[in-house]
């Protein structure tokens, strides 16, 4: 696609469920990358893949936080019995490589609330 | 955790005036990086400075790089209402890692 995708673009849940959030980078890009921003913070660094591999995955807050990425593309962020200060906007970025020249691209995010 | 800080947390000018933001961080990079961000939504890439470079240019834009003193500056000149929004640098490192600063509020007023 022309730009980096993701759904659900809101997603309200209940404490204690699971949650999964979808990223489709733009088609090519190695390099994707997932945030957290929490209302007027800035984001915070979760994870990021070069191609299917998890180089760093230190920003995961704990381990009921996971993430994959299949193919080289569509990256899924997933939340175990979550809580309610898991409620951010769940940013996802790629770009064509690490540290690229041009510019990472950002998705307009999910917006994930918790009750 | 953040790399960097940026300061002012939050800056309110007129139109036509110049809007300047300063970013700190605390790591090698491999650049820096300024974004805007509209309605907490969105992130757009504004421009991206090299560490070999110090200063760069893109039409109202200005940013500036010292690396003895880990610090990068972005001037917005000219500004106009339009330009309202969260601005956040991010920096690089070797391995490709983003990390943001807390961002700066910038409002303009017509």
């Amino acid at each position: 696609g022309a730009g980096v995708s993701q759904s659900p673009s809101n997603k309200v849940t209940e404490k204690g469920k699971d949650v999964e959030l979808r990223c489709d980078p733009i088609s090519g890009h190695t390099a994707l990358y997932w945030y957290r921003q929490s209302l007027g913070q800035g984001l915070e660094f979760l994870i990021y893949f070069q191609g299917n591999s998890a180089p760093d995955k230190s920003g995961l807050p704990s381990d009921r936080f996971s993430a994959e990425r299949t193919g080289g593309s569509v990256s899924t962020l997933t939340i175990q019995r979550t809580q309610q200060e898991d409620s951010a906007v769940y940013l996802c970025a790629s770009s064509i490589i690490t540290g690229d020249v041009y510019g990472y691209t950002f998705g307009s995010g999910t917006r994930l609330t918790v009750v | 955790s953040q790399q960097g800080e940026e300061d002012p947390q939050a800056l309110s000018i007129q139109e036509g005036e110049n809007a300047t933001m300063n970013c700190s961080y605390k790591t090698s990079i491999n650049n820096l990086q300024w974004y805007r961000q509209n309605s907490g939504r969105g992130l757009v890439h504004l421009i991206l400075i090299r560490s070999n470079e110090r200063e760069k240019h893109s039409g109202r834009l200005r940013v500036t790089l010292d690396t003895s003193k880990k610090s990068s500056s972005l001037l917005i000149t000219a500004s106009r209402a339009a330009d309202t929004a969260s601005y956040f640098c991010a920096t690089t490192d070797s391995w490709g890692k983003l990390q943001f600063g807390a961002g700066t509020q910038v409002v303009v007023t017509p």
